[in-house]
């Protein structure tokens, strides 16, 4: 079975600096890494998605994330943070060939401060 | 521009009362999901539909139903309503294949009093 951790639920940090948001996954089968941002009173959107290849991903305003398989993780990076980025961000993981479940982690709640 | 759009953005209903929560995507996409979204927890799954008339129980079925009579439109159903079925729900739709990505909708928050 797959699983999903946010490591953690809640990430303050001031405008302009860098931030990380931690994410690990277990799986018995190679998958699919996806984040997901969401921001307030609004549906779930894709931030950037890990499918094969460079195993480097970068989003259209700024951030990036790594796909480490010997750690089993995906964490999520920005190197200047705006208040705009204050939203939660929940990483996801999807089995390859077949299956239709996404798993999602629990969020973490990003607060960019002035 | 993909649009998924959900019938409520916020619902009050009563304990006991049959209570009907309706998705529709503009995409033609095959797949359509049902989750809930509670504080710590994340998303979690309450049903699946991978084509017409064809549904899977996701992680927490239990009290719900979900009807897809066209490919757009996905409805889930709390039969009889109770109060810890307060939560924000998430309707989304995707191409059939895992590597797609999900479009959601805003979500109805609904109050179960």
């Amino acid at each position: 079975a797959q699983s999903v951790t946010q490591l953690d639920s809640q990430v303050p940090v001031f405008e302009e600096a860098p931030v990380e948001l931690r994410c690990n996954y277990s799986s018995s089968v190679s998958v699919y890494l996806f984040w997901y941002v969401q921001y307030p009173n609004q549906g779930l959107q894709l931030l950037l998605k890990y499918l094969s290849g460079s195993t480097l991903v970068e989003s259209i305003n700024g951030f990036e994330a790594e796909f480490n398989k010997s750690q089993t993780s995906f964490h999520l990076r920005k190197p200047s943070v705006h208040i705009s980025d204050t939203a939660e961000y929940f990483c996801a993981v999807s089995e390859r060939g077949g299956g239709f479940k996404t798993i999602f982690g629990a969020g973490t709640r990003l607060f960019v401060k002035a | 521009d993909v649009k998924v759009t959900q019938s409520s953005r916020y619902l009050v209903k009563r304990t006991g009362e049959k209570v009907f929560l309706e998705c529709v995507q503009d995409m033609d996409h095959e797949n359509m999901f049902w989750y809930r979204q509670d504080p710590g927890l994340g998303l979690r799954l309450i049903y699946f539909s991978y084509d017409v008339k064809m549904k899977e129980k996701g992680d927490i079925p239990e009290g719900y139903s979900v009807s897809r009579e066209k490919k757009e439109r996905f409805s889930l159903i709390l039969e009889s309503a109770s109060t810890n079925q307060t939560s924000m729900y998430l309707c989304a739709s995707r191409t059939g294949t895992s590597v797609g990505t999900q479009y959601f909708g805003p979500g109805t928050r609904l109050t179960v009093l």
